[in-house]
């Protein structure tokens, strides 16, 4: 079946460290996206790529990194430079046409 | 640059009764494409329904249908017959029918959540 994986499901980090969190798509969608979602804040984009080896920063790209090696893969680097990383992750991806989102399960990530 | 308002946190509803979401949007672009997302308690986003700003006509997906006044920027969500699956988180949405700053992103609200009771 098509669809958007993210992985992990959890994910706890220790301060000061760098994590990845994947996401993978077989919907050969050209567009994906990186959202953050914290309570009561809807979610907020970080970063999006519109093709391979093209991304560019959205509201909230400080302290992230991505990088778009190959049309299916998205991963988001959460580094230590990002002062309050424990949130909700979702990534998504589009045709980049007139049509909606596909999202993944998303990752929760907590820093311990 | 485009902003999506949801005034109302919290909303609650009885099975079987009809309850309308309010969202508002501004934007100085007149071609643009609005959506509505659930998000149940397993945190997964599904689409609900979409509209086309160039369409007159409201979007309808059985229970669900939308108010679009486009003049007044406004997107209400319109659930009849609730049902006890229809809690959950719901999001407005919109999305520039021009690849822009944001490209093809959506842009969200801040959310209601629908609790729905017996």
């Amino acid at each position: 079946d098509g669809g958007i994986t993210q992985s992990p499901k959890y994910l706890f980090r220790k301060e000061g460290q760098n994590v990845t969190l994947s996401c993978e798509q077989n919907l050969n969608h050209d567009a994906m996206y990186w959202y953050r979602q914290d309570p009561g804040q809807g979610l907020r984009l970080i970063y999006y790529s519109q093709i391979v080896n093209d991304f560019q920063k959205g509201d909230i790209a400080e302290g992230y990194s991505v990088s778009r090696e190959k049309k299916e893969s998205f991963p988001l680097t959460v580094t230590s430079a990002q002062k309050n990383p424990t949130a909700f992750y979702l990534c998504a991806s589009s045709t980049g046409a007139n049509t909606e989102a596909f999202f993944g399960q998303g990752t929760r990530l907590t820093v311990v | 640059a485009q902003t999506v308002t949801q005034s109302q946190p919290e909303m609650s509803v009885q099975e079987a009764e009809t309850v309308t979401l309010s969202c508002t949007y501004d934007t100085s672009e007149s071609d643009y494409y609005l959506f509505w997302y659930k998000q149940p308690p397993s945190r997964q986003m599904i689409l609900v329904i979409r509209q086309e700003a160039y369409k007159q006509q409201n979007a309808t997906e059985n229970r669900f249908s939308v108010n679009f006044q486009k003049a007044a920027k406004s997107f209400s969500l319109k659930i009849s017959d609730s049902q006890l699956g229809d809690a959950a988180m719901y999001f407005c949405a919109y999305r520039s029918a021009f690849a822009n700053q944001a490209g093809t992103a959506l842009i969200f609200g801040k959310g209601t959540t629908l609790s729905v009771s017996s």
